[in-house]
């Protein structure tokens, strides 16, 4: 079965810094993986995704993930961050033939100080 | 594209009680997805359907929980005899292939009293 590992529940940066959250999957084939970020009482929305190809894949609103198959991860980062970016973070595995069938992390909180 | 609705926002019931909830997909979508998410956790699958087949259904959709998508269109979700564990985010997805990311809908905030 697959799973999602997101191991930081909080993060806290300050403005202007940059950011690298976690996810560690597991997945018996090839995966579909994606980032996706929700703001409080809000549906979420997808800032990037990987299927094949380029490791180091680029989203909308500055964020860049890269697809480590060695380590199975799949790392979110930005390299300066905003306080509109505050929200939470999911990272989500698809099934090979369903991609929308999708297990998801827990989320990681992430906080912005001025 | 006017993206995923979900209607209504908030329900708050009693626990024995019926509750229903609609979403409707981007219109070009064929696929339609059904999630529930708990305070503190991830969106975790419940059901989905292609067109107006229902070709999956978690485990965790108890016999009290039925999906549909008549015309595969909208759809609708419903809670029979609710209890307080069915308190929730129930969120609702499209996508348009196989392999397409999900689009997400602002969800349905359901308490059980």
């Amino acid at each position: 079965a697959q799973s999602v590992t997101q191991p930081d529940i909080h993060i806290t940066v300050s403005e202007g810094a940059s950011l690298e959250l976690r996810c560690n999957y597991s997945y018996g084939a090839t995966p579909y993986l994606f980032w996706y970020v929700q703001s409080p009482g809000q549906g979420l929305q997808l800032l990037l995704k990987y299927f094949s190809g380029d490791t180091l894949v680029q989203g909308i609103k500055g964020f860049e993930a890269e697809f480590k198959r060695s380590q199975s991860s799949f790392n979110l980062r930005k390299p300066s961050v905003h306080w509109s970016d505050a929200a939470e973070y999911f990272c989500a595995v698809g099934e090979w033939t369903n991609a929308g069938k999708s297990t998801f992390g827990d989320g990681t909180t992430l906080t912005v100080k001025p | 594209d006017t993206g995923v609705s979900q209607d209504p926002r908030h329900k708050i019931t009693k626990r024995g009680q019926n509750v229903t909830f609609r979403c409707d997909p981007i219109s070009e979508h064929n696929r339609l997805y059904w999630y529930r998410q708990t305070l503190g956790q991830g969106p975790e699958f419940l059901t989905y359907f292609q067109n107006e087949a229902q070709l999956e259904k978690s485990r965790l959709l108890s016999d009290r929980f039925s999906a549909e998508r008549p015309k595969g269109s909208f759809s609708t979700l419903e809670i029979q005899r609710t209890e307080q564990g069915d308190s929730a985010m129930y969120l609702c997805a499209s996508s348009g292939t196989a392999n397409s990311p999900l689009h997400f809908g602002n969800g349905t905030r359901l308490t059980v009293t």
